[in-house]
């Protein structure tokens, strides 16, 4: 099956920074990737998505990037704010029903 | 709608004992996904069901587990004789199309 890693593990930025977490993934038939938001005792929340045919995909502070030679994809945020601060999984998907998930990023935003 | 339906929210359980979750998907989504959450991990994918039919199985999902969906809405995971090593956060999740998942809030099981 599908690996992917995701680093760093934890991650802390001033009020206002940007903040980029990043992932390697190993089957080059992976064909979506997913980056979703968890907030403490809630599931984890769909925040942006791409698909293999495109490089770049932004929605307003966040922004997604993929290197399909590489195999690695980044979430950027820019304009960080408090309630950024959550933990960030990132996943990969062959085109099946099952996604692989990454193993999360704390992410802290310090006002 | 108010998304993906979860129940309980916690469940504390002895070993040996069954336990059984309940997933309401998002109404017209046919598909419904269920995971496995441990503590500082990611999801990791049990089962996948579209409609009522069972599609596909992990093979974490070992026969003390059994989901079920029997009309294509609600779904249900039984763990029997459970263990301290079950203990999780077990996420449902549903959608339209294999893209864009909405998970619920999850059911989080703790075997003592």
């Amino acid at each position: 099956g599908e690996n992917v890693e995701q680093h760093p593990s934890t991650l802390s930025v001033q009020e206002g920074d940007s903040a980029v977490i990043k992932c390697t993934y190993s089957d080059s038939a992976s064909n979506y990737f997913p980056w979703y938001k968890q907030e403490l005792g809630k599931g984890p929340q769909l925040i942006i998505d791409i698909r293999s045919n495109v490089g770049e995909k932004k929605d307003q502070r966040i922004a997604v990037t993929l290197n399909k030679t590489a195999k690695h994809f980044s979430l950027h945020i820019t304009e960080t704010q408090p309630e950024d601060s959550a933990v960030y999984f990132c996943a990969a998907s062959l085109g099946s029903n099952q996604f692989y998930f990454g193993t999360g990023t704390s992410l802290t935003v310090i006002p | 709608d108010t998304g993906v339906s979860q129940n309980p929210r916690h469940k504390i359980t002895k070993r040996g004992q069954n336990v059984t979750f309940r997933c309401d998907p998002i109404s017209e989504h046919n598909r419904l996904y269920w995971y496995r959450q441990t503590l500082g991990q990611g999801p990791e994918f049990l089962t996948y069901f579209q409609n009522e039919a069972q599609l596909e199985k992990s093979r974490l999902l070992s026969d003390r587990f059994s989901a079920e969906r029997p009309k294509g809405s609600f779904s249900t995971l039984e763990i029997q004789r459970t263990e301290q090593g079950d203990s999780a956060m077990y996420l449902c999740a549903s959608s339209l199309r294999p893209y864009g998942y909405t998970f619920g809030s999850g059911t989080r099981l703790t075997v003592v």
